[in-house]
């Protein structure tokens, strides 16, 4: 089984601040990996697929980047409803699929 | 629009069974595999399950195997995960989700809202 792990677990930042989380995979996954946002009470929401391809209407702020073992989801600029959970999973082995443990950014 | 509508959550006993529906609507059912995750409350997302389009091939979580069973009714544009044997560990809110693309991808690019299943005595 992959194992995703997702670092630092709570980011705390300020509106306008760029964020950068990473995700380091404990075997290659190529560049077979997803993130996602979710926020309090809600579904998550595809942002990046493939390490680097924005989902639809997902806004140029966000940027992923990787492959292999270390990846990057970087938010230019942070916009008040980022303010959220971040998953990364993989599919480069499954199953499973796996997640990652999440990361958190918090209003600073 | 893509929505996907999950139904059948609430309050088992351990070892009791449950039937989790999913109504998909906004895209041709049949060409997508789908797919249940769950999050245990105040955690991360566990996938729990696909199935490819056809409903030919099934894939499970170690932590489900044997005892949940993922199906499809495409007359109906719906999606089941019939669970048994139900443990506390099972407890969660339990999203559907489509498959990104076609074939058995299993990046999900729409979710529902999700039901929650409480396994409790």
């Amino acid at each position: 089984e992959i194992v995703l792990t997702q670092s630092p677990a709570t980011l705390s930042l300020s509106p306008g601040e760029r964020a950068t989380l990473s995700c380091r995979a404990s075997q290659s996954v190529s560049s077979y990996l997803a993130w996602y946002q979710q926020k309090p009470g809600q579904a998550p929401r595809l942002l990046i697929y493939d390490a680097s391809n924005r989902a639809t209407g997902i806004p140029a702020r966000f940027s992923g980047s990787g492959s292999g073992t270390d990846f990057t989801l970087t938010i230019s600029s942070l916009e008040p409803e980022d303010f959220a959970v971040y998953y990364c999973q993989q599919r480069r082995n499954w199953p499973p699929v796996t997640f990652g443990g999440g990361t958190k950014i918090e209003i600073k | 629009e893509v929505q996907l509508l999950e139904s059948g959550g609430g309050l088992v006993q351990p070892g009791g069974s449950l039937r989790l529906s999913c109504a998909a609507s906004g895209f041709t059912f049949s060409n997508y595999a789908m797919n249940w995750v769950r999050q245990a409350p105040g955690k991360g997302l566990e996938w729990v399950s696909t199935i490819s389009g056809s409903g030919d091939s099934t894939y499970y979580a170690d932590s489900v195997k044997g005892r949940f069973t993922i199906s499809r009714d495409s007359s109906k544009n719906t999606l089941y995960l019939q669970m048994s044997s139900l443990r506390a560990e099972d407890t969660a809110l339990y999203y559907c989700a489509k498959s990104f693309t076609g074939g058995v991808a299993v990046t999900f690019d729409y979710w529902g809202q999700g039901t929650l299943v409480t396994v409790s005595s």
